[in-house]
């Protein structure tokens, strides 16, 4: 089993629309929790973290379930402009090398 | 931009051969990390260097080597490529080992034929 799993997609989805993407991670230790995202070709960036009393940043919001092991993020009103790669990442649980372990990432079309 | 370089952006090997990578890290940063991302899945974590010193490695043979200088800037070093070698290679700095956001570079594209 994956430490990080994530559904691959690919979502398309009209402009405007509202999309939840969901990731589960394997180790219950685990420590920190982000969604970063990933153009096409390029390198990966934060795009949030997430804590378990949720959290927003304008049209997205990221939630965690400690119990359950599972992460995840809403777009509402999606953009032409989010269409990118959205990688769930996790920091391990044991020792302090502040390893990421990152998802698969699930891809997002949105389209006019 | 993040201020993490990396060289070169592309190279082209063929099997049986050795490569070194390149990571300048963001100015005040003390550690770096590589990951490897394969076409279609996520990164994985190859190594961490902290000052200088290998502080974590990942589950990579040990012919994927590293080096970090003085400076923080660090190496990557990979004997004996392979076909599965093929990987877009990141490199990210941060400051501190643990918990610290952890910022990318463009990374570099390695085929091998």
């Amino acid at each position: 089993r994956k430490e990080v799993e994530q559904d691959p997609g690919p979502f398309n989805v009209p402009e405007g629309a509202t999309v939840a993407f969901n990731c589960t991670y394997s180790n219950s230790a685990s420590q920190s929790f982000f969604w970063y995202r990933q153009d096409c070709r390029k390198e990966p960036k934060l795009l949030m973290s997430v804590y378990s009393s949720g959290n927003e940043d304008g049209r997205f919001t990221a939630q965690l379930n400690r119990a359950s092991q599972y992460i995840s993020l809403l777009i509402r009103d999606s953009k032409l402009s989010d269409s990118a790669t959205y990688l769930c990442v996790v920091i391990g649980g044991s020792g302090n090398t502040g390893k990421l372990i990152f998802g698969q990432g699930t891809t997002l079309q949105v389209k006019p | 931009e993040t201020g993490v370089t990396q060289s070169p952006t592309h190279l082209i090997k063929t099997r049986g051969q050795q490569v070194t990578l390149r990571c300048s890290s963001q100015s005040g940063h003390n550690t770096v990390s590589w990951y490897q991302q394969a076409l279609g899945q996520g990164p994985q974590f190859i190594f961490q260097y902290y000052r200088e010193e290998e502080n974590g490695r990942g589950n990579f043979p040990p012919r994927f080597s590293g080096l970090q200088f003085p400076n923080y800037s660090s190496e990557l070093n990979v004997n004996a490529l392979e076909l599965d070698d093929s990987a877009l290679y990141l490199c990210a700095s941060s400051l501190g080992a643990g918990l610290n956001e952890q910022f990318f570079g463009p990374g570099t594209r390695l085929t091998v034929l």
